[in-house]
């Protein structure tokens, strides 16, 4: 069964207002979460390293006050992307690096379209 | 410098014929880990092989292996008797420095069509 599972799926909004993607860990806890971006026939690129109770740690060229990570428990992790624009438009998946499994297990991912 | 690197824009495979997908990596770390990934249309990643830094056996599971030239920084993945189903974009990855709680850096993929 799933390991990780993010909500939603997919999702469409207008230019301007915000999104909340959520990701859960749903077999193990999780003080580190990660978020990647992919864009149509790109690689995945990290944008983010979710940290339970702290701030998240983003990756160069990012923008922390744009894209907002929350890890406010030990299984769940949210993304908000704040004021998008059509740009942000992209496939966001999480991943959960579980203590004493090599394996980083990756959620199904959201489509996110911004009209 | 890229770290990862996938020379293979796409790769053609006749079906039940083996196919090796390269991977090229770079990094000045002792301990790191090798991944390969599927991702099919759906865009989930389906985890395939990991190989350890420190693993002196080439990984297998089931019809995939991980071919691992330490010297020559490589980790290209072999996939044995190649099926309709294995049609998909693969990409390998690094896990830099002990743990698991570390981030992967991707390559740029690899599109594989099998074929009739």
């Amino acid at each position: 069964g799933a390991v990780v599972s993010q909500h939603p799926s997919w999702v469409i909004c207008k230019s301007g207002t915000s999104v909340k993607i959520e990701c859960r860990s749903l077999d193990f806890q999780a003080t580190t979460m990660f978020w990647y971006r992919q864009f149509p026939k790109q690689s995945l690129m990290l944008m983010a390293t979710s940290n339970e109770g702290s701030k998240a740690t983003y990756e160069q060229g990012v923008e922390k006050d744009k894209f907002l990570i929350n890890h406010a428990s030990l299984t769940l992790s949210t993304l908000t992307v704040t004021s998008a624009h059509p740009e942000d438009s992209s496939f966001y998946i999480c991943s959960v690096g579980p203590s004493g499994f090599y394996e980083q297990y990756f959620g199904p991912g959201t489509r996110l379209t911004v009209t | 410098a890229q770290k990862i690197t996938q020379t293979q824009p796409g790769m053609f495979v006749q079906e039940k014929e083996a196919v090796t997908l390269d991977c090229t990596y770079d990094t000045s770390d002792q301990s790191y880990g090798l991944f390969w990934y599927k991702q099919p249309s759906s865009g989930e990643m389906i985890f395939l092989i990991y190989q350890g830094s420190y693993d002196e056996q080439n990984a297998t599971e089931g019809r995939y292996s991980l071919n691992f030239q330490k010297a020559r920084k490589s980790a290209n993945l072999v996939i044995s008797a190649s099926q309709l189903g294995d049609s998909a974009m693969y990409f390998c990855a690094m896990r830099e420095g002990p743990g698991t709680a570390s981030k992967l850096t991707f390559g740029t993929g690899t599109r594989l069509q099998v074929t009739l």
